[in-house]
């Protein structure tokens, strides 16, 4: 199994579409959580770090649940500009703590 | 502040060949990783460093090896170039982990294509 799944897609959504991803992560010690966003052949990027309490940066709102080891990820009134394929990304509590990226799942927005 | 910046952008090599990956970051940045990332594969750590002098190996390292002489270089050396081995390298830096500052800086990335 995968320390981090996630659906690859790719999610096709219209412009002002609600879309949301989830992702699944198989080390119930896993201490933090986040989403990277790669645009096209360019570097990952933090989008967001996930809290046990969830949280929201305008309108992207990320969601942990530990019991059931998921991520998810929101996107409210998507734009052409989110396009691009979101990491979910898990740091485990052992030895130096690295970090461990998901495949990505990919969006495309349509005008 | 240029972040962390990487050189080349690209590069094709024959088999058996050897070539060095450089990077550099001026954020003063304890930690450094080098990653590789193949179409449809999430990132794999090769080499990560938490000071100069000190390095270790993660998840991919065979085939590779770095050096970290000061805070902003860590280079990647690969010595017998292998087909194996085409894929889009990324380095990365942070702040010590803990403490919420978990987050990873990339540089742009260098193609690297074995023939």
């Amino acid at each position: 199994r995968k320390e981090v799944e996630q659906d690859p897609g790719p999610f096709n959504v219209p412009e002002g579409a609600t879309v949301a991803f989830n992702c699944t992560y198989s080390n119930s010690a896993s201490q933090s959580f986040f989403w990277y966003r790669q645009d096209c052949r360019k570097e990952p990027k933090l989008l967001m770090s996930v809290y046990s309490s969830g949280n929201e940066d305008g309108r992207f709102t990320a969601q942990l649940n530990r019991a059931s080891q998921y991520i998810s990820l929101l996107i409210r009134d998507s734009k052409l500009s989110d396009s691009a394929t979101y990491l979910c990304v898990v740091k485990g509590n052992t030895g130096f703590q690295k970090l461990v990226f998901g495949t990505g799942t990919r969006l495309l927005v349509s005008p | 502040n240029a972040g962390v910046t990487q050189t080349p952008k690209f590069r094709i090599l024959k088999i058996g060949q050897s070539m060095t990956l450089q990077c550099t970051q001026d954020m003063n940045h304890n930690y450094m990783y080098w990653y590789r990332q193949d179409p449809g594969m999430g990132l794999k750590l090769i080499y990560y460093s938490v000071g100069a002098g000190i390095t270790d190996k993660g998840e991919v390292p065979n085939g590779y090896n770095v050096s970290r002489s000061t805070t902003e270089d860590f280079p990647l050396r690969l010595e017998l170039a292998a087909p194996s081995q085409t894929s889009v390298y990324f380095c990365a830096s942070s702040p010590p982990m803990g403490g919420g500052q978990e987050t990873q800086y990339f540089g742009p990335g260098t193609r690297l294509l074995v023939l």
